[in-house]
């Protein structure tokens, strides 16, 4: 299984919403990072997690939490977002931090 | 700081020509490169990747790319472009030592033409 599995694939929410996103992976990959990403835009680290501990958090607003319940999950718990955070959000996984990412197909996010 | 640099926003090229996108990177030591394809509102999957060794390295879909240290450019490469490889592609970027840095180019928009 070389797959990283992002659910829910679109979300439309209001900016009073709370929701969660969530990223699977069964490669035994220790690292796991969550990016973003605007239309015609590289993407923007936000989070890594290393052996389920957050290990980088690029001044990412509050509003975002992440979570790493196990070495397989990785959440994006959302709160009180602003129309600006419409994005696509990536997971990705690596077997270590540094190595080559895997990437899930991503959950495109607009806030109304 | 380290940055990754790709000057060519959009490519266009006939199937069947060659291809070379170009990315310079700045970092103070060797860093780890990776090139990776998106297609419209997916993931991003890796091509290739450079850690050490032999400089010229392959990878998937006849992707192939040439580190050249005194240049501090990871060019991408293709002798053959096939309609299926139009999408967006991103240099990017792992630093080696000190805070970790996992770091994207811009990207450049390939376009075939049949």
């Amino acid at each position: 299984d070389t797959e990283v599995t992002q659910t829910p694939k679109h979300l439309v929410m209001g900016m009073t919403n709370k929701k969660s996103l969530k990223c699977e992976q069964h490669m035994g990959h220790r690292a796991m990072y969550w990016y973003k990403q605007k239309a015609k835009k590289p993407p923007e680290l936000m989070f890594v997690y290393s052996y389920e501990k957050l290990s980088i958090n690029e001044s990412v607003p509050s509003r975002f939490s992440p979570e790493c319940p196990n070495s397989s999950l990785l959440n994006l718990h959302l709160h009180a977002l602003q129309p600006e955070d419409s994005a696509l959000y990536l997971c990705a996984s690596s077997q270590v931090r540094g190595e080559k990412l895997f990437f899930g197909s991503g959950t495109q996010l607009s806030v109304l | 700081a380290q940055s990754v640099t790709q000057p060519d926003i959009h490519i266009t090229v006939s199937e069947g020509a060659s291809l070379e996108l170009r990315c310079n990177y700045s970092y103070g030591a060797t860093p780890y490169l990776f090139w990776y394809v998106q297609s419209p509102g997916q993931g991003l999957q890796l091509l290739l990747k450079y850690f050490s060794g032999d400089t010229l390295v392959q990878g998937i879909k006849g992707f192939e790319a040439e580190f050249k240290r005194s240049q501090s450019s990871f060019n991408l490469r293709k002798p053959s472009v096939h309609w299926s490889d139009a999408a967006e592609y991103f240099c990017a970027v792992a630093t080696t030592s000190g805070t970790y840095k996992y770091i994207f180019g811009t990207g450049t928009r390939l376009k075939v033409l049949a």
